[in-house]
């Protein structure tokens, strides 16, 4: 039972254009959320998170939107830059599972020069 | 400040064997976590442990366990190794792993290969 999807393995765009990555969630008790990103041989590292009292949270190029009602949040990154491509995975947290975060399977967003 | 230590980087074995993983998190985090990523699963949370204390477990079998030294420096096991545990395993650490908006700081992760 995945209780994060991220639908599209993969995503390519092209540099300077917005890139939109997805996430949908199963679980109502989750209540915050964040974003990964994954270059390859190195662990993730924290890219930009959303509470789910707030349905917007920017940060620089970055902006993540909530819609609890449809249990679905995507990552905007205006405008894409090659340096982006990497795997970007959605992780969610809360109702009690403070100590662990589940993750989606992960996105590879290409950008091309 | 250092960040998350993660060794061996790299860990060949056998159908079997057992394997001993370790990680050393940032100084003053508390909080360490054990994550599996195989191809196609994405992240799946193995364990989390604070002050020498498992708090939270994920869904694997006995065969995968862990601990956590004073230190904070957490190591984990996994016996009779299958082929199906190879994987990149990933180690995480926070202050408390209890605030809702703490983040989680990864290691590079250990490439465990079972043959």
């Amino acid at each position: 039972d995945q209780q994060v999807k991220q639908n599209s393995p993969s995503l390519s765009v092209q540099e300077g254009r917005i890139s939109i990555l997805n996430c949908d969630y199963t679980n109502s008790m989750f209540d915050y959320f964040l974003w990964y990103k994954k270059y390859p041989a190195e662990g993730p590292t924290f890219l930009i998170s959303i509470s789910s009292i707030k349905d917007k949270n920017e940060d620089g190029r970055f902006t993540v939107f909530l819609n609890k009602s449809a249990k679905h949040l995507s990552l905007h990154i205006v405008p894409s830059q090659p340096g982006d491509s990497a795997v970007y995975f959605c992780a969610a947290t809360g109702g009690g599972s403070n100590y662990k975060l589940t993750f989606g399977k992960g996105t590879l967003l290409t950008v091309n020069p | 400040k250092a960040g998350v230590t993660q060794t061996p980087r790299y860990l060949i074995k056998t159908r079997g064997q057992q394997v001993t993983l370790s990680c050393s998190p940032i100084s003053g985090h508390r909080s360490v976590s054990w994550y599996q990523q195989t191809p196609g699963q994405g992240l799946q949370f193995l364990f989390e442990y604070f002050s020498e204390t498992q708090r939270n477990k994920g869904n694997f079998p006995g065969r995968f366990s862990g601990r956590q030294f004073s230190n904070s420096r957490s190591e984990m096991n996994v016996s009779t190794l299958e082929l199906g545990d190879s994987a990149l395993y990933l180690c995480a650490s926070s202050f408390s792993g209890a605030a809702t908006n703490e983040k989680l700081f990864f290691g590079s992760g250990t490439q465990l290969s079972v043959l």
